[in-house]
């Protein structure tokens, strides 16, 4: 049931781009993603609530597909602040109610 | 605007003790969740509180206990702590479930709890 991220790590330099996906076994109606540095608490960093959203912040964007329960993270021109572990965390309103991370992805950009 | 605070920042207890983890939810937030997370691994859910109700619950058993209160602080109890409790315990305020604002959670710094 938790949604799996791929990949599970990636080191980049400065200024090369990444993907960063997230696939559920279950429908998605809702995608969060966040990034935690170590030490620290998870940030928010964006919110995609319909299939085929997709929004931007600063150089971080993301994508919803809905139909393929798929999540997709886009970071380009990348800089050192952006290191760190990203997941994504999606809730499921069955019976109870219930939040899941992904399984997460530790991104370290290199000078 | 307040932030999301957590208290106390780090904790030690030994097996079998109890322990209380407190939380100020984000100014005009009423929803609060609780997660687990181990070294290395990402937040569980816990359990969610809102208008002082469990709304929703995690994979864990019963002596992991909350409260929220009317100004929406919550508190997170453990009783007979194990050493598979040790972790950085995150509370986290968010809008209402389900009012279609998709549950944006701001988090607290986290409490990091250590049982010996």
């Amino acid at each position: 049931q938790q949604p799996v991220q791929s990949p599970q790590a990636v080191i980049l330099r400065e200024g090369e781009d990444a993907v960063i996906n997230c696939s559920s076994s279950k429908a998605l109606y809702s995608v969060h993603w966040y990034r935690q540095k170590h030490g620290e608490a998870p940030v928010f960093l964006m919110i995609l609530l319909k299939g085929g959203e997709q929004k931007g912040h600063e150089k971080i964007s993301a994508s919803f597909n809905e139909k393929k329960q798929q999540s997709s993270l886009y970071l380009t021109a990348s800089q050192l602040s952006y290191s760190g572990t990203y997941f994504c965390g999606t809730d499921y309103q069955g019976e109870t109610y219930k939040y899941i991370f992904g399984t997460g992805t530790r991104l370290k950009v290199l000078a | 605007e307040t932030g999301v605070t957590q208290s106390p920042t780090h904790l030690i207890k030994t097996r079998g003790q109890q322990v209380t983890l407190r939380c100020s939810s984000q100014s005009g937030h009423n929803t609060v969740s609780w997660y687990q997370q181990a070294l290395g691994q990402g937040p569980q859910f816990i359990f969610q509180y809102y208008r002082e109700e469990e709304n929703g619950r995690g994979n864990f058993p019963p002596r992991f206990s909350g409260l929220q209160f009317p100004n929406y602080s919550s508190e997170l109890n453990v009783n007979a702590l194990e050493l598979d409790d040790s972790a950085l315990y995150l509370c986290a305020s968010s809008n209402p479930p389900g009012q279609g604002l998709g549950d944006t959670q701001y988090f607290g710094p986290g409490t990091r709890l250590t049982v010996l």
